[in-house]
């Protein structure tokens, strides 16, 4: 079946250091690839999407790109922000008329001034 | 925003005392799910809603029940709460295609079984 593996948190990191936050997936078909990110006692909210192999999705300074060969969706941002700290759910779409997103176990971020 | 509220924001019960929990949106979404959120276990699915008065498990049914008779109203209910049941619960909305869609959650309800 669909799963999505996440690296384990908290990440750390200092003002404008560099963000990658690894995600990789086992899916059947042509799923899409979501990030999702929930800020402190918030719901979820979408962050970026991917619907298909190679394209990059993007939003608020974080990239993400689709690599079917790798099975991969990894976020990245450049020079994170004390702003950003929040827990990112890495997910993908499930084919077969369940509407059923699978998500990771999320990763949480801190980001110190 | 998908205007989804949850009622109760908070909420303390005692072991054994039955609980609902409301969503309600204002979107005509069709597709409907509540969530639990642990530490140490993400997001896990409850149960879901597919339209009015259509509804299936999730992952974690047991002890839940749901119910959904207009578009905008999902009640999860807790019939005899139990502490293991403590948690943070999400509903959230689907809209999109199957494939390219996207969940729009609530702010969540924060339950405490004592």
């Amino acid at each position: 079946g669909n799963s999505v593996t996440q690296m384990e948190g908290p990440v750390t990191l200092s003002e404008e250091a560099f963000l990658t936050i690894n995600c990789t997936y086992t899916a059947t078909g042509y799923p899409s690839l979501f990030w999702y990110v929930q800020y402190p006692g918030e719901g979820l909210q979408l962050l970026l999407k991917a619907t298909k192999a190679d394209d990059k999705g993007s939003n608020k300074g974080f990239e993400a790109t689709y690599r079917k060969e790798t099975t991969s969706f990894h976020l990245e941002k450049g020079s994170v922000q004390v702003s950003d700290s929040a827990v990112y759910f890495c997910a993908l779409s499930r084919s077969g008329g369940s509407y059923i997103p699978t998500f990771g176990r999320g990763t949480s971020l801190i980001v110190h001034p | 925003d998908a205007g989804i509220t949850q009622s109760p924001r908070h909420k303390v019960t005692e072991t054994g005392t039955p609980v609902t929990l409301r969503c309600h949106q204002t979107e005509n979404h069709r597709y409907m799910y509540w969530y639990r959120q642990d530490p140490g276990h993400g997001l896990r699915l409850i149960h879901y809603s597919y339209g009015v008065k259509d509804t299936d498990k999730g992952e974690v049914s047991d002890g839940y029940s749901v119910s959904r008779s207009k578009t905008e109203d999902f009640l999860l209910t807790l019939e005899s709460a139990t502490s293991s049941q403590t948690s943070v619960y999400f509903c959230a909305t689907y809209t999109g295609t199957e494939t390219t869609g996207e969940l729009f959650f609530g702010e969540g309800s924060r339950l405490t079984v004592l």
